[in-house]
């Protein structure tokens, strides 16, 4: 089975900083799905970003990056230029591609500091 | 992107009665939809796995009994909790996507109470 772990409970950063959530996950499987959602305070999930597996090329969303090391199962979000409504939960997901459903780490509480 | 309506956002029970949380792919059919349940400063927890015309497939520990699931049409999937009791109070998510090569549309989410 698949797990995913996020090992930042809370982080904080300043308003129009860089800040960066770590996320491990364990598989076996080559190919897969990551990806990171957004809850905020609503508690509505927001997709933030998808990554493919068998892609190199670490996907980027305007402000939000992420640095994809599959040899270390490693899948960080880097946020820059933190904005005020950035403030949320955030939550790392993975996915087989032969399977729907979504296997999500604990999350990271971000606040941003005014 | 597509959206995933459910309802109700929020719902007061007593205990020992039953209430219904729909969910609904509004501009795509969804031949799979996925119920979370979700505690308080905690992670989505996956309880089961709404087929249309067929079984839902639950995970591990989740009671088949208490929380019935019925995907009758390829846009509507409903979860059941049946006789419910406080401990059943938490915030239920259900989710849906076009295939496997898209991600996941999550609805607003219900808050249920049990009182």
């Amino acid at each position: 089975a698949q797990t995913v772990t996020q090992s930042q409970p809370e982080m904080s950063v300043q308003e129009a900083e860089t800040v960066t959530l770590s996320c491990t996950y364990d598989t076996s499987e080559s190919d897969y799905y990551l990806f990171w959602y957004k809850q905020p305070p609503s508690r509505q999930m927001i997709l933030v970003i998808r990554q493919e597996a068998y892609k190199q090329q670490n996907a980027t969303e305007n402000r939000f990056s992420v640095n994809f090391q599959k040899a270390a199962k490693s899948f960080s979000l880097k946020i820059s230029d933190s904005q005020l409504g950035d403030a949320a939960m955030y939550f790392c997901a993975y996915r087989s591609l032969t399977d729907e459903k979504l296997t999500f780490g604990t999350g990271t509480r971000l606040t941003i500091i005014p | 992107g597509a959206v995933v309506s459910q309802h109700p956002s929020r719902v007061i029970c007593k205990s020992g009665t039953s209430v219904k949380i729909e969910c609904r792919s509004l501009d795509f059919q969804a031949t799979t939809m996925f119920w979370y349940r979700q505690f308080p400063k905690q992670s989505l927890m996956l309880m089961a796995t709404s087929n249309e015309g067929s079984k839902a497939t639950y995970e591990q520990g989740v009671e088949k009994d208490k929380f019935l699931i019925n995907h009758a049409s390829l846009t509507l999937s409903t979860l059941t909790v049946t006789s419910a009791h406080p401990e059943d109070s938490s915030f239920y998510i259900c989710s849906a996507g076009y295939d496997l090569y898209t991600e996941a549309f999550f609805g607003q989410g219900t808050r249920l109470t049990v009182v």
